[in-house]
């Protein structure tokens, strides 16, 4: 099947900025998404990217996207404690159809 | 708004036993999802029911039954639990039709069978 793939874990210090890379394989993603889920909580929407977009931003969040290597990555800006979460990458194709990656985990160190 | 509530947030069961999970959405959304998330894995969709009155196998629906009672709740019946099926199940909504795909979830129930 599909796949969507992210490394397990992440460390930065406070105040640094982090990056959190996916790839995936299906070329007909029309969405991608990028949720976070604290401790003991569901997942919440964080952003999302149309397949069109090369990058989006929102405060402190970038998302860019490179279509042709399939590879979408969300950059955090001065990264606080509160940023401490785990961080699914997600893609859809519009159709009841979304395939999560496995999770980055962020530690943020004061 | 309440959301998309799951019960119960905890349950133990043993190897045989039966159960059923609830979930309920107050947004009027026509589409809700059954997932399982196990460490390592992300989240696999288990059933999904696209609108009232239709359901439809996700990834990993065996050992697994739902049933959309109607476009409020949808429940996940386990009819003979085996450890293999420990693991958070998380439920969760979304606008079918349109926008952009979001999915509303609700805060997990986590199941241990022994």
């Amino acid at each position: 099947g599909e796949d969507v793939e992210q490394s397990l874990f992440l460390s930065v210090r406070e105040g640094d900025s982090s990056v959190i890379n996916c790839t995936y394989t299906d070329s007909s993603s029309t969405y991608l998404y990028w949720y976070k889920q604290e401790p003991g909580a569901g997942l919440q929407l964080l952003t999302y990217i149309f397949s069109n977009m090369d990058m989006k931003q929102d405060q402190r969040l970038t998302v860019l996207l490179n279509k042709k290597d399939k590879h979408l990555s969300l950059r955090i800006a001065d990264t606080q404690t509160g940023d401490s979460a785990i961080y699914f990458c997600a893609e859809s194709g519009g159709n009841n159809d979304m395939r999560f990656g496995a999770g980055t985990r962020l530690t943020v160190k004061p | 708004n309440a959301g998309v509530t799951q019960t119960p947030k905890f349950q133990v069961l043993k190897t045989g036993q039966s159960m059923t999970l609830q979930c309920a959405q107050d947004m009027n959304h026509n589409s809700m999802y059954w997932y399982r998330q196990d460490p390592g894995m992300g989240l696999r969709l288990i059933y999904y029911s696209a609108s009232e009155g239709t359901t439809d196998k996700g990834e990993v629906p065996n050992g697994y039954n739902v049933s959309r009672l109607n476009k409020r709740e949808f429940s996940l019946r386990l009819e003979s639990a085996a450890p293999s099926q420990t693991s958070v199940y998380f439920c969760a909504s979304s606008r079918a039709g349109g926008g952009t795909g979001e999915l509303f979830f609700g805060e997990g129930s986590r199941l241990t069978v022994l």
